[in-house]
This record gives C-alpha cells, structure tokens and sequence, in this order.
C-alpha cells in the first residue's frame, strides 16, 4: 500500500527566511510524487512532481522539492518565502506498482509566512 | 486558460434531500475524480473514471452515493438521501490520461455542501 506522511501540521516562517514543508511516502514499488497548494476556499494547484531524472525539480512559484531515495523522502523547498505563499500544502503519491491511477495525499502542512 | 469547473460552489440541504453535484472537466481530458475533503479525513478519493467508464468507486459509500458521467463534459456526483456527516467540501479533479502514473490532475474550486 501506497501512503504519505506530513509530519508538520503547521510550519511558521517569516517572509524573506527559507522555507521547508517536510513530506516522507512509503511505497512497495517506486514512487511518482507530487506537490500541491490550496489556498483558502480554492481547490488544490499543481506545484510541481518528480518521476524521475534529476532528483530537484523544480516548479511553480519559486518552489522545488528534492526526491531522497534513501530517505524515502521528498521535500518542498523555497528560498525565500512570502507572505502570499500562505497556504494548505499537500504532498502526494503514486506507487509505480499499485494497480489503477489511485494518488494517495498526505493530510496536509499549514504555511503560514508572517511579514 | 483551462480549468475545471463545478456546481454548485456551495450548497446547504436538509438531511434526507437529494443533492446532485456537477463538474465540468478541462476538455480533452480522458480521466475524471471525485474528491472529499473534511478536517478530520483529509482527501479521500471516491471515485475515478477513464474515457467516462467508472474504473474505481471503492472510496463511495454505495447505499447513497452515486457517480456518472453523461458525456465527456460533464461529471455528476449524487447523494440520496443526504446526511449530516456527508457535510464536506467535495472536489472533481481531471486529468489528460496521456500516461496515467504521471499524469497530473487537475482540481476545480470544490462543493462546499452541507446538510442539516
């Protein structure tokens, strides 16, 4: 079984410091994982997804995410945070070996960027 | 730009009403999903259909929930009857089905539904 685990359910940062939402997926096969934003009364926006090559992809907004194999893990990442990036962030997975096109979400790491 | 687009965005029932949700997938996507989402269970996915045939509804309460989809462009979720714990905002998300494990989905702005 395919699952993801957000170990933050908040992460606070002020504006300009970098910014780190943390996200580690167990799968039996190899994983395809994505990352989306939701902003409030909105629905989820694509950020960025990692299939395979290089291991730092990068995505919308400023944003990237490194996939760490041995850790089993794949982290979103901005340089410099803004207080627009304030937000629901969702990490995803899909396990190259599941059956049927299920993307199984995390529950989820409220970013709050204070000015 | 393209997008995904649902009706109503809020919706407010008495337990026992049927309530008929509709989602309008980004054109030429071939792949459709019903998402739920509530504080407590986070993104559930109910259903998930590919060149309009339901291919995985497993994630749906079966007595009262039902998903169709008429033709290519519309995508209709139904509860009856209604309940209170079936208050959540629910998502449709599309995708265009050009290589599945990969394919991004792409999400509308959500129901917000709630039964009293």
């Amino acid at each position: 079984a395919q699952s993801v685990a957000q170990p933050e359910d908040q992460v606070n940062v002020a504006e300009g410091n970098p910014l780190t939402v943390k996200c580690t997926y167990s799968v039996s096969g190899n994983p395809y994982l994505f990352w989306y934003v939701q902003y409030p009364n909105r629905g989820l926006q694509f950020l960025l997804k990692y299939i395979t090559g290089d291991n730092l992809v990068k995505g919308s907004y400023g944003f990237e995410a490194e996939f760490n194999k041995s850790q089993t893990s794949f982290h979103l990442k901005k340089p410099s945070a803004l207080v627009s990036d304030s937000a629901l962030y969702f990490c995803a997975v899909r396990d190259i070996k599941a059956a049927g096109n299920k993307l199984t979400f995390g529950g989820g790491t409220r970013v709050l960027v204070k000015p | 730009d393209a997008r995904v687009t649902q009706t109503p965005r809020d919706k407010v029932t008495e337990m026992g009403q049927e309530v008929t949700m509709r989602c309008q997938p980004i054109l030429g996507h071939n792949t459709v999903f019903w998402y739920r989402q509530t504080m407590m269970q986070g993104l559930e996915l109910l259903a998930y259909f590919r060149n309009r045939a339901p291919l995985d509804d497993s994630g749906m309460p079966k007595d009262r929930f039902s998903a169709e989809m008429p033709d290519a462009t519309l995508a209709t979720l139904k509860i009856q009857p209604s309940e209170p714990r079936d208050s959540a905002v629910y998502f449709c998300a599309s995708g265009p089905g050009t290589g599945e494990m990969t394919d991004t989905q792409y999400f509308g702005p959500g129901t917000r539904l709630t039964v009293l």
